[in-house]
Order: C-alpha cells, then sequence, then structure tokens
C-alpha cells in the first residue's frame, strides 16, 4: 500500500511569495489533516477535510493560507504572502473512517515539505 | 483548552536502560491519546494508542496507560535498542475527534 506522497519536500522563497504545496493520501481514505511543525514544536493542525468538505479550519490562518481538496482525494496548502514566520515543515496526513469516528483512528503521515522563507 | 505537555529532551540512555516519557494533558470530556514516534528521515508513524480511561497501549515493546485520575499517558520500555533513537510525540484528539494537540516531542538517543 503506497504512503501518503507530498511534494515539493523542500521549498525555499523570499517573503510576500506564494507558494502552494501538495498531497495525496493513500487510497480510500476520507479524512485528510494539514499540519505546521514549526522547528523544536509539535505539529499544529492546520484543517481538517473529511472527502472535499471542510470539518474543520479554526487554526487555519485564513488572511493569508487557504487549503483546497478537490474531489475528495489530493489536496493543496497554499500561502500567499509568505512571512517569515510562516518556515516551517507542513505536513499531511490521512486517515480511513470519517468524521466523528475519527478521534480515535490512525493517521498516517506524509514525509512533509519543508518550507524557508528568507 | 485542550493540551498535551511532554517532558523536554533530549534524553540518552545506554542500551538495554529502562525508558520513561513523561505526558500528561489537559483535557475535557473523553479524548483519545497516542504516542508517535519519527525516526531519523522519516515521517511521523503511530506508535500506540488508547481510547478509554485505563486502557494500556503497546507495541514494540513499547507500553502507555491512559490514566484519568492523574491526566497521563506516560511512555515506557523496558529495555531500550539503538533502534529505538528516534523523536517521540504525544498527542491527543479532543472527544469530537475534530482536534488533535501534539506535544513538543523528546528526543531519545541510545547509545549502544
Amino acid at each position: 500500500e503506497a504512503g501518503v506522497a507530498q511534494s515539493p519536500r523542500y521549498k525555499i522563497i523570499e517573503k510576500r511569495q506564494s507558494v502552494a504545496f501538495w498531497c495525496n493520501p493513500i487510497s480510500g481514505h476520507a479524512t485528510l489533516y494539514w499540519y505546521q511543525q514549526i522547528l523544536g514544536q509539535g505539529p499544529k493542525l492546520l484543517i481538517q477535510f473529511q472527502n472535499n468538505g471542510v470539518v474543520d479550519d479554526s487554526q487555519l490562518p485564513k488572511d493569508r493560507f487557504s487549503a483546497e481538496r478537490l474531489k475528495g482525494v489530493d489536496s493543496t496548502l497554499k500561502i500567499q504572502p509568505a512571512k517569515l514566520e510562516d518556515s516551517a515543515v507542513y505536513l499531511c496526513a490521512s486517515s480511513l473512517v470519517l468524521w466523528g469516528l475519527a478521534k480515535t483512528d490512525t493517521q498516517y503521515f506524509g514525509p512533509g515539505t519543508r518550507l524557508t522563507v528568507l | 483548552g485542550n493540551s498535551v505537555t511532554q517532558m523536554e529532551g533530549p534524553v540518552t540512555l545506554s542500551e538495554e536502560a529502562f525508558l520513561t516519557i513523561n505526558c500528561t494533558y489537559t483535557a475535557t470530556g473523553y479524548p483519545s491519546l497516542f504516542w508517535y514516534v519519527q525516526y531519523p528521515g522519516e515521517g511521523l508513524q503511530l506508535l500506540l494508542k488508547a481510547t478509554k480511561a485505563d486502557d494500556k497501549g503497546s507495541n514494540k515493546g513499547f507500553e502507555a496507560t491512559y490514566r484519568k485520575e492523574t491526566t497521563s499517558f506516560h511512555l515506557e520500555k523496558g529495555s531500550v535498542q539503538v533502534s529505538d533513537s528516534a523523536v517521540y510525540f504525544c498527542a491527543l484528539s479532543d472527544s469530537a475527534g475534530n482536534q488533535f494537540y501534539f506535544g513538543t516531542g523528546t528526543s531519545l538517543t541510545v547509545i549502544p
């Protein structure tokens, strides 16, 4: 079984530029998560999708971050414009079960995209 | 609000030593608790989990018991190996399963 795929693995941009990250979850997984992991901290959940609908985006800085999950499969996370404090690893994860049951389900993580904003 | 507090690292142990990594949590309702591990160069992966009070999760010789009275989920292993060197994250999901909270991670290095 293929794991969660993410690209690119590394990205370096100047502040105020835009950047997009892509995630392909495990086939058949209904729930998809985007996390931000700043160096020295644990992952922080930004947004959670069930199929192609948003379950929770309360931690997403919506003035500059956006995310979508078209057709309930792949997802993209965009930052526009980027700030220095956005430097972090962006993790995508997926889980099999639907919202409401997800609290006990295993999340499978991708390798992450390391973003450096100069 | 919900949160997870982990003991700070890094932790360095000799092979076959006993390991404890402390984790305490703050949550309303009945959260589920997890330990995730990140080996060098790899992504996060689930190590074990417990979904209700007094449950014990176990995997690869690691154990953790969900203690509601002390709001703790400490990770233990009786005899660590060099291959256990990794960063360990304690995490919880809230009662509704909408929000997940991770601790800051504890780096473990096991030396031969």
